[in-house]
């Protein structure tokens, strides 16, 4: 079965707002990624969190993960119009090199 | 350098051609992945080369060839392909796992391939 199944969502927000995203998975993981992909482009890696860790940020960023409920969410502050793309996550196994891609979330910003 | 190259940006081809998608890191990475990716939806895991060797086929149909001349480059050989296998391919490369340990990988811009 697939990992990190975020909630498909379609985003739509005014820029200056904040945005939030989340995502699901279901065994034990290493760790929890998110990428960002712009239309039709490569993905880009934002921020990486380790399952021993509750809570990072990264510049706008912030992340959770909830390894007893096994969820992950991705907050945007201060939403820009350059913050429109697809946002993925993407859960890292012990033992090999996978990475399991959720669905994805598309957020636009209306400037 | 952090980036990882890819060619060509759009390649059409016939189900009777045969070409190859190239792709290239100098990050030093002994890990590379090739991804297969359809309009709206995640990327797949193709293949993952580990240390030059094929570690990973996801079941690939052999209509697709990986190749991993060396630690740098990663080329996917296309045979006889189906209209289906029209997508965004995507290679990546990261850091070799260490125990306990796995890494960020970093994408490059992928090939749009139409088969036709």
């Amino acid at each position: 079965s697939q990992q990190g199944e975020e909630d498909p969502q379609a985003l739509s927000i005014q820029e200056g707002e904040n945005a939030t995203m989340n995502c699901s998975y279901k065994t034990s993981i290493n760790n929890l990624q998110w990428y960002r992909q712009n239309s039709g482009r490569g993905l880009v890696h934002l921020i990486l969190i380790r399952s021993n860790e509750r809570e990072k940020h990264s510049g706008r960023l912030r992340v959770t993960l909830d390894t007893s409920k096994k969820s992950s969410s991705l907050l945007i502050t201060a939403s820009r119009a350059a913050d429109t793309a697809s946002y993925f996550c993407a859960t890292g196994y012990y033992g090999n090199n996978r990475l399991a891609f959720g669905k994805g979330n598309q957020v636009v910003v209306i400037p | 350098d952090t980036e990882v190259t890819q060619t060509p940006k759009h390649l059409v081809m016939g189900m009777t051609n045969k070409k190859s998608l190239k792709c290239e890191q100098h990050m030093g990475h002994r890990a590379m992945y090739w991804y297969k990716q359809k309009a709206k939806k995640p990327p797949e895991l193709m293949f993952v080369y580990s240390y030059e060797k094929l570690s990973i086929n996801e079941s690939v149909p052999s209509r697709f060839s990986p190749e991993c001349p060396n630690s740098s480059l990663l080329n996917l050989h296309l045979h006889a392909l189906q209209p289906e296998d029209s997508a965004l391919y995507l290679c990546a490369s990261s850091q070799e796992p260490t125990s306990g340990q796995r890494y960020e990988q970093y994408f490059g811009p992928g090939t749009r391939l139409t088969v036709t």
